[in-house]
């Protein structure tokens, strides 16, 4: 199994370009996450769903739009990159019981992404 | 907003040595998990812990959970240089729909 992947590893943008970070999970997880991590913030979620087809804020959304059309792949959509978007970003997932996220959550190796 | 807060935000010590890393939080959880992150990768599971469980251990790794106190702690026995990472707390509240929240880590370091 390749648990989470995540493509692409790194990326350089300039202010306004648009791109797709994508995640794929092999575990047939019903939930998944969307992180960034900043130096000295620790892990914030942006988004995350609990099922394909659904999608929902966490909490700091503003500026990323996500889809989950297929339960395996969740993507994360910068429409128009800011400064303020360089991070590092983390996908996960985790099987969780019933409506509540109690469970391990299984990593991703993490996108690069600097914008200019 | 930061649930869990982890203490000391730093901690260097020889290899052979234990590492105790602290984790308080604010409010009432389902479950505290700790996670590792080495240099440039993502996080990796270490050990989840129930609000209704006081002490699980997992090889060298050790977790205990005080709820009257809202605090955990990991401890590393007998470190390796292998060890050096960063280790977060996550919290899950109380209540449906509550999402794990992360500390800000511990950056452990061990000295050969």
């Amino acid at each position: 199994n390749a648990g989470v992947t995540q493509t692409p590893k790194f990326r350089v943008l300039k202010t306004g370009q648009s791109m797709t970070l994508l995640c794929a999970q092999d575990m047939n997880h019903e939930y998944m996450y969307w992180y960034r991590q900043d130096p000295g913030m620790g892990l914030r979620l942006i988004h995350y769903s609990v099922g394909e087809g659904t999608t929902a804020k966490g909490e700091v959304p503003d500026g990323y739009n996500v889809s989950r059309l297929k339960k395996q792949n969740f993507l994360l959509g910068l429409e128009s990159a800011a400064p303020s978007q360089t991070s590092v970003y983390f996908c996960a997932s985790s099987y969780s019981i019933g409506t509540a996220m109690e469970d391990t959550q299984y990593f991703g190796p993490g996108t690069r992404l600097t914008v200019l | 907003s930061q649930q869990g807060e982890e203490d000391p935000q730093a901690l260097s010590i020889q290899e052979g040595e234990n590492a105790t890393m602290n984790c308080s939080y604010k409010t009432s959880i389902n479950n505290l998990q700790w996670y590792r992150q080495n240099s440039g990768r993502g996080l990796v599971h270490l050990i989840l812990i129930r609000s209704n469980e006081r002490e699980k251990h997992s090889g060298r790794l050790r977790v205990t959970l005080d709820t009257s106190k809202k605090s955990s702690s990991l401890l590393i026995t007998a470190s390796r240089a292998a060890d050096t990472a960063s280790y977060f707390c996550a919290t899950v509240l109380t209540g449906a729909n509550s999402k794990l929240t992360f500390g800000k880590g511990i950056t452990l370091s061990v000295r050969p």
